[in-house]
């Protein structure tokens, strides 16, 4: 069983819909992060998560450290927003990476 | 602009030769780490530097070697050991330093094929 399990591995979704992809781990941590990959490979950083909840623009990540759980929310997805969506978690130095979620918004 | 880089962005080498991989970065990092990425899995740990002379295995080292010289260069070598080479190699960096867990910054990435 991986550390990091992540939810849906794959998601098709119209334009304007309201996105959720979920991550488990079953390692005590200290943060979590969620990366985006685009088509061309390039990897984006796009929250450090402790605790609670951060929010940039559309996107929203929320954790839960008591249930070990971690969601990405993207509010009224775009087109531009298909990627793959990774997570990961670790402490100093070391990160263990779920497989990705890959995310297709059809226009 | 500060960044990494990562070149080339695509590499063929035949069977049997060593092949390094250059990693640079800007961003006055001091943690910089080389994963390889396989379709459908995850990014697996290779080596990684928290500070420039030192460096550690990660989880799948065997057939890579590193070197840490310089802060900004961290490359990698595949080498003829490595039984399955071709992957999708890419290169982060953070400003790591102490026990608190810090943003990677990513590199484009190299794909390698060997043939």
């Amino acid at each position: 069983k991986n550390e990091v399990e992540q939810s849906p591995q794959n998601l098709t979704a119209q334009e304007g819909e309201f996105i959720t992809i979920n991550c488990s781990y079953s390692v005590g941590i200290s943060a979590l992060h969620w990366l985006q990959q685009h088509p061309g490979g390039g990897i984006v950083s796009l929250f450090m998560l402790s605790s609670g909840k951060k929010k940039h623009g559309r996107l929203i990540a929320t954790i839960n450290i008591q249930e070990k759980h971690s969601s990405l929310h993207i509010t009224a997805s775009h087109p531009r927003d298909s990627a793959v969506y990774i997570c990961a978690v670790g402490g100093a130095g070391k990160s263990t990476f779920g497989d990705g979620t890959t995310l297709t918004v059809k226009p | 602009d500060g960044g990494i880089t990562q070149s080339p962005k695509y590499l063929f080498r035949k069977e049997g030769q060593n092949v390094t991989l250059s990693c640079e970065q800007n961003l006055n990092h001091d943690a910089m780490y080389w994963y390889r990425q396989d379709p459908g899995q995850g990014l697996r740990l290779i080596y990684y530097s928290q500070i420039v002379n030192d460096f550690q295995k990660g989880d799948i080292a065997e057939g890579y070697s590193v070197s840490r010289e310089k802060k900004e260069s961290f490359p990698l070598t595949v080498t003829s050991a490595q039984k399955n080479p071709t992957a999708f190699y890419l290169c982060a960096s953070s400003s790591g330093g102490g026990s608190a867990p810090d943003t990677q910054y990513f590199g484009p990435g190299t794909r390698l094929t060997v043939l």
